[in-house]
């Protein structure tokens, strides 16, 4: 079965940039989106086609793809980003859809 | 603002069944394709369902096909997800989700959430 790889976790001080990373074989012609998921709250998306923000969503987060890695990058973490960040793709069929395992992010 | 509803979750016995509903508000529900969506610690996210916006047009993630059932209501703003032979690997916090906007292009996206119904499969 098809899988995103994400880091487990991901710790930065406040103000740094915080770069989590997402592979998977079928990116380079796929899509991914990114959600974020703080403590007893349902994900949010922030980025959606690799790069796009939504409404509402901060500059801070920006999103990249190059071969077979997706990036969510958040330029000047703050402490209200501490949550956990979850990547969403399909794979080269688009049969099947798939999250990553998630990274934790920490900022302190 | 868009607000989203789960209701239904509860405690069922391993091989019983079990109907989630969703109604959305807020937004043109007839408009939008919605996505049902699981948690568990388990094995995290995974995406269960999708239906188009008339409800003509559904996929299912393998794990479910041949036991869940996706429908919706527009007249009362409302999805359904009609769950049988529920196992231990079942057990989750369900969430449905609204659609991006380009489910019949085969692009999944879930732009509003609501805050989840949790099933619990037990004897």
């Amino acid at each position: 079965s098809y899988e995103l790889t994400q880091p487990p976790a991901l710790s930065v001080s406040p103000g740094q940039t915080a770069r989590i990373t997402c592979s998977g074989d079928a990116l380079p012609k796929k899509y991914t989106y990114w959600y974020q998921q703080k403590s007893g709250q349902a994900p949010v998306l922030v980025i959606y086609k690799d790069t796009n923000r939504p409404s509402g969503i901060p500059e801070r987060f920006s999103g990249s793809s190059s071969g077979t890695t997706a990036t969510l990058s958040i330029s000047g973490a703050q402490v209200d980003d501490e949550a956990d960040y979850y990547c969403f793709s399909t794979d080269s069929s688009g049969h099947q859809r798939v999250f990553g395992g998630g990274t934790k992010l920490t900022v302190l | 603002e868009v607000k989203l509803v789960e209701s239904g979750g509860g405690l069922v016995q391993p091989g019983g069944s079990l109907r989630l509903s969703c109604t959305g508000t807020g937004f043109k529900f007839e408009d939008y394709a919605i996505h049902w969506i699981r948690q568990s610690p388990r094995k995290g996210l995974e995406w269960v369902s999708g239906i188009n916006a008339n409800g003509d047009y559904t996929r299912y993630a393998d794990s479910v096909k041949g036991r869940f059932t996706v429908s919706r209501e527009n007249a009362k703003n409302s999805l359904y997800l009609e769950m049988s032979d529920l196992s231990v690997e079942d057990m989750a916090l369900y969430y449905c989700a609204k659609d991006g906007g380009e489910f019949s292009r085969g692009e999944y996206s879930f732009d509003s959430w609501g805050q989840g119904t949790l099933v619990t499969v037990s004897s």
